[in-house]
């Protein structure tokens, strides 16, 4: 079954420290691979997409991630974390065929203390 | 710059009630989403619509129904509500790429 697991629920890191949120996924080919971030009360955001290619990822706010096929993890990093990047993070995976759902994780909380 | 609108931010709503969500996506995009979100279970798939007039069940369909008469515009519609679904309920449209541009999230309490 195609799926999208987030290990961690909830994450504190203090600020100016570096943060990896962990994503693994099952899928049966390759995958798009995703990851959003909701501030409260907001709409989701993209931070950065993998298609295909160079499987380091820059994304928006100083975000990357990394595709590991062997892995099937797409983990996302940032060398030093801000308040304001204190949110839910969501990874998600969809097919290469245009315009199907993505399956999305249960996503990760960040809190960041100062 | 690219927009998914939704048509209440907070609505409370009693049990019973008919009930409305309303989706306005202005980038011609074919294929549009209802998800509702609750803590712990991230985002299920309600319904999706890929034309006017089409759509599809997603994983959770039972007690909702949709409507897609314009291709801009993608309706979410609980017949009975229910207070099992006061939830936070977020619209999405669909690039050919696939990514997915969502709206602000309609945050339903029924009472």
């Amino acid at each position: 079954a195609q799926s999208v697991t987030q290990p961690d629920i909830h994450i504190t890191v203090s600020e100016g420290a570096s943060l990896e949120l962990r994503c693994n996924y099952s899928y049966g080919a390759t995958p798009y691979l995703f990851w959003y971030v909701q501030s409260p009360g907001q709409g989701l955001q993209l931070l950065l997409k993998y298609f295909s290619g160079d499987t380091l990822v820059q994304g928006i706010k100083g975000f990357e991630a990394e595709f590991k096929r062997s892995q099937s993890s797409f983990n996302l990093r940032k060398p030093s974390v801000h308040w304001s990047d204190a949110a839910e993070y969501f990874c998600a995976v969809g097919a290469h065929q245009a315009g199907t759902a993505l399956i999305f994780g249960k996503g990760t909380t960040l809190s960041v203390s100062s | 710059d690219v927009k998914v609108t939704q048509s209440s931010r907070y609505l409370v709503k009693r049990t019973g009630e008919k009930v409305f969500l309303e989706c306005v996506q202005d980038m011609d995009h074919e294929n549009m989403f209802w998800y509702r979100q609750d803590p712990g279970l991230g985002l299920r798939l309600i319904y999706f619509s890929y034309d006017v007039k089409m759509k599809e069940k997603g994983d959770i369909p039972e007690g909702y129904s949709v409507s897609r008469e314009k291709k801009e515009r993608f309706s979410l519609i609980l017949e009975s509500a229910s207070t099992n679904q006061t939830s936070m309920y977020l619209c999405a449209s669909i690039r050919e790429d696939n990514e997915q541009f969502f709206g602000p999230g309609t945050r339903l309490t029924v009472l």
